[in-house]
């Protein structure tokens, strides 16, 4: 069974810096491109980021609402994928799914995980 | 970025067809994929490409295009379809090398 699974959310004062992790299983991790997306309280979904696989450069590219706070890596000897946050902000507050994302000439986002929730508070 | 809009909320009577689309210079581009989403789940993808559904997706669910809109329709709209439905694409803007979702469209199915 294809599956991600989230995890690494809480809540983290403005300022501060949190690591999401996303277990992969189910299919060849390390040919996929993957990427982040993200929904505040109430609000619809956002794109953050994504990696292209190895084979394919495994470069990255941001939404321009976080791009240079975030980073997002890949171990592909362990099948995850990682989303570092750094200088958060209270708008940064959401849940983060990660994705698998086709990629060829169109973009879609096939695989889902559940998300894990990230609080940005004081 | 790009962006692209929805209508915020559409009703459909039960058994009925309905229609939600997606509007954008992206679109010019490329296709639009489509995200059903149920309160308190994860998106799932519905459509994707010209016209096409993952496996389980049921063929009530349909997908085209036409200039800078694209559309979902769900004919025969069962209970079970009401949820928020997002669309996507590929960003056109810049570098293409991102992407842009639409605002959500929330199904009301009476």
């Amino acid at each position: 069974e294809v599956q991600l699974v989230e995890s690494g959310g809480g809540l983290v004062k403005p300022g501060g810096s949190l690591r999401l992790s996303c277990a992969a299983s189910g299919f060849t991790f390390s040919n996929a491109w993957m990427s982040w997306v993200r929904q505040a309280p109430g609000k619809g979904l956002e794109w953050v980021g994504r990696i292209k696989s190895k084979t394919d450069g495994g470069t990255t590219d941001y939404a321009a609402p976080v791009k240079g706070r975030f980073t997002i890596s890949r171990d592909d000897s362990k099948n995850t994928l990682y989303l570092q946050m750094n200088s958060l902000k209270t708008e940064d507050t959401a849940v983060y799914y990660c994705t698998t994302l086709m990629a060829g000439t169109n973009y879609y986002m096939d695989v889902w995980g559940k998300g894990t929730t990230v609080t940005v508070s004081s | 970025s790009s962006e692209l809009t929805q209508d915020p909320a559409v009703s459909v009577a039960l058994g009925q067809t309905v229609r939600i689309t997606c509007q954008g210079d992206s679109l010019r581009s490329y296709y639009a994929s489509w995200y059903q989403q149920k309160p308190g789940q994860a998106p799932v993808l519905v459509i994707y490409g010209k016209n096409n559904r993952p496996s389980g997706i049921p063929d009530r669910f349909s997908g085209s295009s036409s200039g800078n809109t694209a559309s979902l329709t769900i004919t025969g709209a069962q209970a079970e379809d009401e949820a928020d439905y997002y669309c996507n694409s590929r960003d056109s803007s810049g570098n293409h090398r991102g992407v842009v979702f639409g605002g959500g469209t929330k199904l009301t199915v009476l």
